[in-house]
């Protein structure tokens, strides 16, 4: 069946340092994916979507992610953490079907950021 | 940034009283979709519309809960019965197409004491 794994609960990275948030997939054919960020209190914002064609995908605020499918991921990495990234980030896939499309999320990661 | 809006904001209900909530979709989106968000952050797909018209529903959705999306008015989903296990964050969102771009708003949060 079609999912999102996130394997990691939680992430917590320096402010200034590297990130990278894990995304694994299932799905048959290819897919379309997205990562949507969730800050307290508020909704999903779109940070970056992938359809078929480049595998590097750039985002907003310095997001970028990259799809895989050999290794079945779509892996979202930022090269400088600011504490306004502390959040919960979430992957998806588009799951098609006969009455309509609808999104397939993980369970999400938080994003700590550390001083 | 996304330009749907939710009302209301919270939603506090007694067990077995109705909640209705609304969404105003994205100016020019003809999909429009409910997701559910427990605590736990898992995400159930609720119901989905393009324009008036329900594209696909739930099981659950079809017992207790009633959505529509009348033209020009805001969309609404109704909990008829608020159950403890309704508590949850709703999340609308719209789209062009599909599910290929969702724009979400900031959601109702629904507790049931």
């Amino acid at each position: 069946a079609q999912s999102v794994t996130q394997p990691d609960a939680r992430v917590t990275v320096s402010e200034g340092a590297s990130l990278q948030l894990r995304c694994k997939y299932s799905y048959f054919g290819t897919p379309y994916l997205f990562w949507y960020v969730q800050y307290p209190r508020q909704g999903l914002q779109l940070l970056l979507k992938y359809y078929p064609g480049d595998p590097v995908v750039q985002g907003v605020n310095g997001f970028e992610a990259e799809f895989s499918k050999s290794n079945s991921s779509f892996h979202l990495r930022k090269a400088s953490v600011h504490w306004s990234d502390w959040a919960v980030y979430f992957c998806a896939v588009s799951l098609y079907g006969s009455s309509g499309n609808k999104l397939i999320f993980g369970i999400g990661t938080l994003l700590s950021v550390k001083p | 940034n996304s330009k749907v809006i939710q009302t209301p904001r919270y939603l506090v209900k007694g067990q077995g009283q109705k909640a209705k909530m609304r969404c105003i979709p994205e100016k020019g989106h003809p999909v429009v979709f409910w997701y559910q968000q427990n605590k736990n952050n898992e995400f159930k797909f609720l119901i989905n519309f393009q324009n008036q018209e329900v594209l696909q529903q739930i099981d659950m959705t079809e017992k207790r809960f009633s959505a529509e999306c009348p033209s020009n008015s805001p969309c609404s989903l109704e909990i008829q019965s608020s159950e403890a296990g309704d508590s949850a964050l709703y999340l609308c969102a719209s789209s062009f197409r599909g599910a290929e771009t969702l724009y979400f708003g900031s959601g109702t949060r629904l507790t049931v004491l």
